[in-house]
């Protein structure tokens, strides 16, 4: 079985700040990863995903994150927060087995920026 | 982005009305997905559809019923649903079959409420 878990609900930075949102998972087999942001009133949106190889990857809008096998973590990260990045984010996990197509997604942190 | 569109934004509908949510992909992708959105809950997987055939209920009540009469279209209908059913529900879409995990592309989300 897999699961997610993104710690803190909800996180707090100031504009020109580090963000970093983390996300755990759990998985039997190698996973593959991904990071999705969802703004007021808008599905969500692919920021980055792992499948293989470079184990960092760059995403959209300055967004990376890095896969750690030992820690079981894929947290994401910015070097400076802007004000539009205020929004939800989501890490899913899922992988390559079966006939199924299943993205299994954590409950979310919520990214405020203080200007 | 416009390669998922879902309609209508949002719906309000009584327990006894019989409604249906649409969703289309412009992106030539073979599967797609029915999900919901609950406050402080993880996504919900409620349907899978590969090359239109069901593949994956997971345990949804019967007053959603599912329909993918191709592959760019997928309709969710609803009956006597319940004040719980309130939510956002998303329909996604994505490439299957390359022998890589590929992201689900999201469409905006219908909110329902249910009165």
């Amino acid at each position: 079985a897999q699961s997610v878990t993104q710690l803190g609900s909800h996180v707090s930075v100031s504009e020109g700040a580090l963000v970093l949102l983390r996300c755990n998972y759990s998985s039997s087999v190698p996973p593959y990863l991904f990071w999705y942001v969802q703004y007021p009133n808008q599905g969500l949106q692919l920021l980055l995903k792992y499948t293989t190889g470079a184990t960092l990857v760059k995403g959209i809008n300055g967004f990376e994150a890095e896969f750690k096998k030992s820690e079981t973590s894929f947290h994401l990260t910015k070097p400076s927060a802007h004000m539009s990045d205020a929004a939800e984010y989501f890490c899913a996990v899922s992988d390559n087995r079966g006939a199924g197509n299943q993205f299994y997604f954590g409950t979310g942190t919520s990214l405020t920026v203080i200007p | 982005e416009t390669g998922v569109t879902q309609t209508p934004r949002h719906l309000v509908m009584g327990m006894t009305n019989k409604k249906s949510l649409k969703c289309e992909q412009h992106l030539g992708h073979n599967a797609m997905y029915w999900y919901k959105q609950s406050a402080k809950k993880p996504l919900e997987l409620m349907f899978v559809y590969n090359f239109k055939e069901q593949t994956e209920n997971n345990s949804v009540p019967s007053r959603f019923s599912p329909e993918c009469p191709n592959s760019s279209h997928l309709f969710l209908h609803l009956h006597t649903l319940q004040p719980e059913d309130s939510a956002l529900y998303l329909c996604a879409s994505s490439q299957e079959g390359t022998g890589s995990r590929q992201p689900q592309h999201f469409g905006d989300g219908t909110r329902l409420s249910i009165l």
